[in-house]
């Protein structure tokens, strides 16, 4: 079983739709979360990183966090095509000289 | 914000060369260093951790002999390819940690694309 799960889609939805992606993970020791949007063949750029259970919300962006259900969430509002891309979870118990745990990333088309 | 410069972004390499990739953290000190390679539709893959000064730590399967890694510095690091195969085509992506950067400092260079022929 992969420490991460994530389901690889493609998802694809229409233009101005809420998109819900989501991973779920089996180790508890987790603390940090973070969603990375990436791009085809560039380098995945940080969207955004959460420590505790709730919501985060930035612009159009809002991570979840269930510690209690080891489950993760970001949503998108009112999606654009623009927003197609990769989207990658990862997570790590501590910071710093360790690295990121990735779920297996979830392709997202966002039609016009 | 912080920015790790990664070079080249694509090369074509014949069979048994050797190819190396360059990542700079521009605007701080990486003091630890990340290297992933990324297949087609598939998730990023930790080959090795390097930390400014030290040798690198490899995860299992990856030849050390074979993907070469040095961090002589805290602004680069580099990626040799030594004796390349078709097999080793892949995206190679650097990731750079700095305890200064707050929040949970992990910034990703853009990739290089490598094409062994």
């Amino acid at each position: 079983q992969k420490e991460v799960e994530q389901d690889p889609g493609p998802l694809s939805v229409p233009e101005g739709a809420i998109v819900s992606l989501n991973c779920t993970y089996s180790n508890s020791a987790f603390q940090y979360f973070m969603w990375y949007r990436q791009y085809s063949r560039k380098g995945p750029e940080l969207l955004m990183y959460t420590y505790s259970s709730g919501n985060k919300e930035d612009g159009r962006f809002t991570a979840q966090v269930d510690k209690s259900s080891k489950y993760i969430s970001l949503f998108i509002r009112d999606s654009q095509p623009s927003d197609s891309a990769t989207y990658l979870c990862a997570m790590i118990v501590d910071t710093g000289r360790r690295a990121l745990t990735f779920g297996s990333g979830t392709r997202l088309q966002v039609q016009p | 914000g912080a920015v790790v410069s990664q070079h080249p972004s694509w090369v074509i390499c014949k069979s048994g060369t050797s190819v190396k990739i360059e990542c700079r953290s521009l605007d701080f000190q990486a003091t630890t260093m990340f290297w992933y390679r990324q297949f087609p539709k598939q998730s990023l893959m930790l080959m090795a951790t390097s930390n400014e000064g030290s040798k690198a730590t490899y995860e299992q399967g990856v030849e050390k002999d074979k993907f070469l890694i040095n961090h002589a510095s805290l602004t680069l690091s580099t990626l040799t390819v030594t004796s390349a195969h078709p097999e080793d085509s892949s995206f190679y992506i650097c990731s750079a940690s700095a305890a200064q950067h707050g929040g949970y400092g992990y910034t990703f260079g853009s990739g290089t694309r490598l094409t062994v022929v």
